[in-house]
């Protein structure tokens, strides 16, 4: 079955700590996106790449990281200066626009960072 | 400055009844629009979209309305079901892939 992987579901982290979360997809998606939630404030959205070896940050990018090196993966990296790292991350993939009609998003099951 | 709003947090609705969420936007670069319903600890899953350049879309129980002159939109839920509990999430795509989500809206239907 197609789909997004991520990885790791639960993830503790101590201050000054980088972290990367993994977002691996097997539908042959070309454009890739992170967001995080917190209670409240809905999507937002971190980073997203079109295409291999080429990615544009979001709204909130500021310390954050990531790459798109293969179609089918692009990893985040919290980095240490994330005042407020704590949330739900989703990544998602969808084809890219251009098409007849919206591409939607398919979404992976999320990844919960806590930092202690 | 959030350019995909929904005020209402929250919405409580009768089995049976319909449900109105809204949506309104700030930016007329966004070529589609689409609802996600999503379940707590889970990703969104789509449910309905629109083409910027129409005014509705429906599809069974679910109808999106657009009024461009206003930068609103609206999911209806007709009839609504205790299933239909979830949070609502209207997203707003441009035409170079970036793709824009407001706050939710907390949908509770009352059996």
């Amino acid at each position: 079955d197609g789909g997004i992987t991520q990885s790791p579901k639960y993830l503790f982290r101590k201050e000054g700590q980088n972290v990367t979360l993994s977002c691996e997809q097997n539908l042959n998606h070309d454009a890739m996106y992170w967001y995080r939630q917190d209670p409240g404030q809905g999507l937002r959205l971190i980073y997203y790449s079109q295409i291999v070896n080429d990615f544009q940050k979001g709204d909130i990018a500021e310390g954050y990281s990531v790459s798109r090196e293969k179609k089918e993966s692009f990893p985040l990296t919290v980095t240490s200066a994330q005042k407020n790292p704590t949330a739900f991350y989703l990544c998602a993939s969808k084809q890219r626009s251009g098409g007849a009609g919206a591409n939607v998003l398919t979404f992976g099951a999320g990844s919960r960072l806590t930092v202690l | 400055d959030q350019q995909v709003k929904q005020n209402s947090p929250s919405l409580s609705v009768q089995e049976g009844r319909i449900s109105i969420l809204n949506c309104d936007y700030t930016n007329s670069m966004f070529d589609y629009f689409l609802w996600y319903k999503k379940y707590p600890a889970e990703g969104p899953t789509f449910l309905i979209s629109i083409s910027s350049i129409k005014d509705k879309n429906e599809d069974g129980r679910f109808t999106v309305f657009l009024n461009k002159s206003a930068k609103h939109l609206s999911l209806h839920i007709v009839p609504s079901q205790p299933g239909d509990s979830a949070v609502y999430f209207c997203a707003a795509e441009t035409s170079y892939d970036k793709v824009i989500f407001g706050p939710g809206t907390s949908l509770s239907v009352i059996p």
